[in-house]
């Protein structure tokens, strides 16, 4: 166990519609960071937030947003869905900005079916 | 943008043999990592390599820096069928992203 908890680890929805996947991190630590998990394409970084604030960017669509809230817990917002969103979304976190040299824990994951 | 390439995508190796795999960056590294991932599971780090040319073991694997750090590889040597996941490289570049490969997915036929 990692000490991330991502919520739900399942969700069916169809197109056009919104989701809010949720993550908290492990105690202490400070940096969220999403992932999108397709088949074959590896993880693609999607966006990475410390202490409630955004820190880096990476290939998140428009249609994507996501916030860190002051209890250090992340959702990450998916709207218009298309059926190209399926995917695994994980979350991981690392104690501090991530500047340095940390690893990430990541947590189980959510897997997304856009039907 | 930077870009982290590991090859090959795919292994497929007899129980007991050695291999290699390779992540190869576009862009000069501060630090590399790699992360194991079972089927069905989570990303799992696995070791962090800093300096140029380090080499780092961890039992039946051998992980190596490039001189230029922008590279590196993992060695297993007598592949077990618990070695089967997906290995991933990450490294960061000039920037807070970590950025992983597409990961090379190993299966072992016992």
């Amino acid at each position: 166990d990692s000490g991330v908890t991502q919520t739900p680890k399942h969700l069916i929805t169809a197109t056009g519609q919104r989701v809010t996947l949720r993550c908290s991190p492990r105690s202490g630590d400070l940096s969220v960071y999403w992932y999108q998990q397709s088949l074959d394409q590896g993880l693609q970084f999607l966006i990475q937030y410390y202490n409630g604030e955004e820190r880096a960017k990476g290939n998140i669509l428009e249609r994507f947003s996501a916030q860190q809230f002051p209890d250090l817990h992340s959702e990450l917002n998916l709207s218009s869905l298309e059926l190209g969103d399926s995917a695994l979304y994980f979350c991981a976190s690392s104690p501090r900005t991530g500047t340095g040299s940390e690893k990430l824990f990541f947590g189980s994951g959510t897997q997304l079916s856009v039907l | 943008g930077q870009q982290v390439m590991q090859i090959p995508q795919y292994q497929h190796v007899q129980e007991g043999e050695d291999f290699t795999t390779y992540c190869n960056s576009s862009t000069t590294l501060s630090n590399i990592q790699w992360y194991k991932q079972r089927p069905g599971g989570h990303p799992v780090f696995l070791i962090q390599l800093v300096k140029s040319g380090e080499v780092k073991k961890q039992k039946r694997l051998t992980f190596q820096f490039g001189e230029a750090k922008k590279n590196s590889s993992l060695h297993i040597t007598a592949t077990q069928t618990t070695d089967v996941g997906t290995y991933f490289c990450a490294g960061r570049g000039g920037s807070e992203k970590l950025v992983f490969g597409k990961g090379m997915k190993l299966t072992v036929n016992p």
